[in-house]
């Protein structure tokens, strides 16, 4: 199974609403992603989690907020959020992943089918 | 930090024809370069990926050749369908090989019929 599954697949939210996307995977990896794509350009990394520890926050505004409750699921909170963050959020995970100070190898990245967000 | 440029950004191509999609990148320490297809409103998809200790790698009508002194690497479609129509990343391992994929601005490949 090299499945990542993301829900909703579609959302509309006004500024002052608070939502959450969810990601999950079951191919055991240990690390996963949050990406934003824009029409037209490639995927802008946001959020990287590495054996359930946030490792990487590409300095993304504070209402997102990333939660990794456990190695199968990923979360991403949105709240007060303005109209470019309309977009589409792409979730994905990868097999290894740094722990702590050691350096893994980067692997290859499977994406989710994404949650199209409009902000109104 | 690692920079990957990608050309062209739009190519059309005659059914049937090759396709060819250059991308360098700038850090000599990048290991690992995918190259992702993305359809209109679906998912990126691996469609191949190659590793710095080899210098090309083949799948059916789909190559990726890497050369490392030059720091640049292609995809080639060759006997390109219409279903090959689409957007193409190119990707390369980011510095402090962390669990960071640095992506080219894509490719809008069109095939013609």
């Amino acid at each position: 199974d090299t499945e990542v599954t993301q829900t909703p697949k579609h959302l509309v939210m006004g500024m002052t609403n608070k939502k959450s996307l969810k990601c999950e995977q079951h191919m055991g990896h240990r690390a996963m992603y949050w990406y934003k794509q824009k029409a037209k350009k490639p995927p802008e990394l946001m959020f990287v989690y590495s054996y359930e520890k946030l490792s990487i926050n590409e300095s993304v505004p504070s209402r997102f907020s990333p939660e990794c409750p456990n190695s199968s699921l990923l979360n991403l909170h949105l709240h007060a959020l303005q109209p470019e963050d309309s977009a589409l959020y792409l979730c994905a995970s990868s097999q290894l992943g740094t722990r702590n100070s050691q350096r893994g190898n980067t692997d290859t990245q499977y994406f989710g089918p994404g949650t199209r967000l409009t902000v109104l | 930090g690692e920079n990957v440029e990608q050309h062209p950004s739009t190519l059309s191509v005659q059914e049937g024809d090759s396709a060819v999609i250059k991308c360098t990148y700038s850090d000599s320490a990048s290991n690992y370069f995918p190259w992702y297809k993305q359809e209109l409103g679906k998912r990126p998809q691996l469609i191949i990926d190659i590793r710095s200790n080899v210098g090309e790698k083949k799948d059916q009508r789909i190559a990726v050749t890497l050369n490392k002194t030059a720091k640049h690497f292609s995809l080639h479609i060759t006997e390109t369908q219409p279903e090959d129509s689409a957007v193409y990343f190119c990707a390369a391992t980011g510095s402090n090989r962390d669990d960071k994929i640095i992506f080219g601005k894509g490719t809008r490949l069109h095939i013609l019929p």
